[in-house]
């Protein structure tokens, strides 16, 4: 069974750009998290959705950060205008439920030059 | 806010040491799990420890849940290179229960294990 996939699994990017990071998460999971993780602040949730719906997005920084989830296949966390502080490894999860075990994904390395 | 302090951030030992990792709030935590990350990797999840005082085996990892649900500990005997990578503790929730499995994960332990 294919795990949590996320695309692209590289980036780099220039100040101002705007960047979008895809996830696919594991087929029947209806819980979708977006982390991000910095060698400073370790790993943070961003925001988490549960049934396409965004439940919790306390930890998204800023404006400049949005994430949408159309449908229960597919969700993308936006960025823009990207700023260098926003480079990081960006990871997304998935899980049965919101308590249930989360499944990561591989990550996308952000560079923001 | 719920903080999870891990130590020693850094540990790099020999082939066949013993070795303990840290994981301590001043919050309650519902339950609390140990991951492991390598490089390039997202983390994998090792253990789920939800009662106080719980032992947890997995070969040569003990993993500990603190009778007051605060703190846990990793113990590996006879660490092995295949060992190395980055292990994280993250706790889920707090006693009064919350809507989702919210973690909040400890910085880290970057364990590096010699030949």
């Amino acid at each position: 069974d294919a795990g949590v996939i996320q695309s692209p699994r590289h980036e780099v990017t220039e100040m101002g750009q705007e960047v979008t990071l895809r996830c696919k998460p594991i087929s029947g999971h209806n819980s979708l998290f977006w982390y991000r993780q910095t060698m400073m602040r370790g790993l943070e949730l961003l925001i988490y959705f549960n049934n396409n719906v965004p439940i919790d997005d306390s930890g998204m920084p800023e404006d400049r950060f949005s994430a949408k989830m159309p449908n229960a296949s597919f969700s993308t966390l936006k960025i823009q205008p990207s700023e260098p502080r926003d480079s990081a490894v960006y990871f997304c999860a998935s899980s049965l439920s919101g308590i249930g075990q989360q499944f990561f994904g591989p990550g996308t390395r952000l560079t923001v030059l | 806010t719920q903080l999870l302090e891990q130590s020693p951030q850094f540990l790099s030992i020999q082939e066949g040491e013993n070795l303990t990792v840290y994981c301590n709030s001043s919050s309650v935590f519902s339950s609390l799990q140990w991951y492991r990350q390598e490089p390039g990797e997202g983390p994998v999840l090792l253990v789920t420890v939800v009662t106080g005082g719980e032992v947890k085996k997995l070969k040569r990892l003990t993993f500990q849940f603190g009778d007051a649900r605060k703190d846990s500990s990793l113990h590996i005997t006879a660490a092995q290179p295949g060992d190395t990578g980055l292990y994280l503790c993250a706790g889920a929730g707090d006693a009064g229960g919350t809507s989702y499995g919210k973690l909040t994960f400890g910085q880290g332990t970057i364990l590096t294990v010699h030949p």
